[in-house]
């Protein structure tokens, strides 16, 4: 079974402009959640998406969005980029079959976005 | 998320026995405790989780202790290549709810 994929693996972006981030998760894998990781603050929850919906957000100003597609692939953009969001994104897929239940998370390894 | 406690880093020798620690001491009745590494450059993977009982897999083994305050991951055998960064986290569902991740213990395994 692949695992969780995520394009592109790099990425350099100027002040101000947006990106878009790509995640496939694994096959079956209805839940998709992302997560920010810079050396200073460490692994931090962005927001989670199953069956289309967000359901979770993390503390994040709101140039930071995502959206999840039928097919359960999902994207992340941030708009009006600041040089502090530079960073590793990484985006995890889970089984998730419900509340109460366990489905441990399964992480791509990530898209390195450096703006300058 | 009940919040968890490890050290900064730790040492071990190849092919010994590495056990890291865990403290949860506020962990609540349907918390389970998840153990995630993250190798440098990739993203963290899963490792081994439990509720009550000791738990074994492929990878690690996990001994809870009976009040459930705190765990320990064993490495039996360590390599180079499990050199990492330790995750300890206590939550109900690490697929569903929003996951905390500390600053986790750096392993560094030397020849």
């Amino acid at each position: 079974k692949a695992g969780v994929t995520q394009t592109p693996r790099y990425l350099i972006k100027t002040r101000g402009q947006q990106v878009t981030l790509s995640c496939s998760p694994i096959s079956g894998h209805r839940s998709v959640s992302w997560y920010q990781q810079t050396p200073g603050q460490g692994l931090q929850f962005l927001f989670e998406y199953f069956s289309e919906t967000q359901r979770n957000k993390g503390n994040f100003p709101g140039r930071f969005s995502g959206r999840q597609f039928s097919n359960s692939r999902s994207e992340m953009n941030v708009s009006t980029l600041e040089l502090g969001d530079s960073a590793l994104y990484l985006c995890a897929s889970s089984w998730n079959p419900g509340q109460g239940a366990n489905s441990p998370l399964h992480f791509g390894n990530g898209t390195r976005l450096t703006v300058t | 998320d009940a919040k968890t406690t490890q050290p900064t880093s730790m040492d071990c020798a190849e092919g010994r026995a590495a056990n890291l620690p865990c403290n949860h001491s506020t962990i609540s009745g349907n918390e389970y405790v998840y153990w995630y590494r993250q190798i440098h450059s990739q993203g963290p993977q899963y490792i081994i989780h439990g509720l009550k009982n000791n738990e074994t897999n492929e990878m690690a083994s996990l001994i809870i202790t009976e009040d459930r305050k705190s765990s320990t991951l064993i490495l039996p055998h360590a390599t180079l290549r499990d050199t990492a960064v330790y995750y300890c986290i206590a939550c109900r569902n690490s697929g569903y709810s929003t996951l905390t991740f500390g600053k986790g213990t750096m392993l560094l395994v030397s020849p």
